[in-house]
């Protein structure tokens, strides 16, 4: 079974870069599926940011494209999340997950990780 | 990009009951498209249906989903206390993938 870790700094400064890492086990990210981050905000609720292919391609949310950046690094079988120049509006739980492909619900997500942007 | 709309916003109800929650699209979603999925305080989303009919592994028969077009529903039968979370429905036919703004449900 796919299991799914996010890791990062909880706390970031407005007009900066979140950055979070999620590390997959039970799964090689090099053999397929599609990896995802999607956070929620109590206001919103929630909002798929991108996805990246194993291959490296990459799909954003067009809200979100200018600001974000999302990588796999198949040698540590984990991937990553970059969103930059922050503010109070990102404050939210982030979570990592995967798609078994480009059209399919999310079928395993890691457990979260709140972060807060601070002025 | 296709808005999901959910109503109730908040849903109150006694246990051993059944809840309907709804979501409406913007526009026509194929029925392969459409997932519904459980938020509890400090938990990942569960997925509890797919393709707008299918429960996911290890769901109980209490969940049931339906729906076409841009009317589905999801339905929990016999309401237990373990059911209080935020229920939301999901699109995954365009990109970009939206949810719709969730139905909290109280017991």
């Amino acid at each position: 079974q796919v299991q799914l870790q996010e890791s990062g700094p909880r706390l970031v400064k407005s007009s900066e870069t979140l950055s979070l890492t999620c590390a997959v086990s039970g799964y090689s990210i090099s053999n397929g599926y599609y990896w995802a981050w999607v956070r929620h905000t109590p206001g919103k609720g929630l909002e798929w940011i991108g996805s990246v292919y194993h291959s490296g391609d990459t799909y954003y949310n067009p809200s979100l494209k200018s600001r974000v950046t999302i990588s796999a690094d198949t040698s540590k079988n984990q991937f990553s999340l970059k969103l930059k120049s922050v503010t109070a509006a990102d404050t939210a739980v982030y979570y990592c997950a995967t798609l078994t492909s480009f059209y399919s619900f999310f079928d395993y997500w890691g457990q979260g990780a709140l972060v807060t942007v601070s002025s | 990009e296709i808005v999901l709309t959910q109503s109730p916003g908040t849903l109150s109800l006694s246990p051993g009951v059944r809840a309907t929650l709804s979501c409406r699209a913007s526009q026509s979603v194929d029925t392969s498209y459409l997932a519904w999925y459980q938020l509890k305080p400090g938990q990942a989303p569960r997925l509890l249906i797919y393709g707008t009919f299918s429960r996911a592994s290890g769901i109980p028969d209490r969940f049931s989903g339906s729906g076409s077009g841009t009317d589905f529903s999801l339905r929990i039968s016999r309401l237990e206390p373990e059911d209080v979370a935020v229920y939301y429905c999901h699109q995954y036919r365009t990109s970009p993938y939206t949810f719709g703004q969730g139905t909290k449900l109280e017991i």
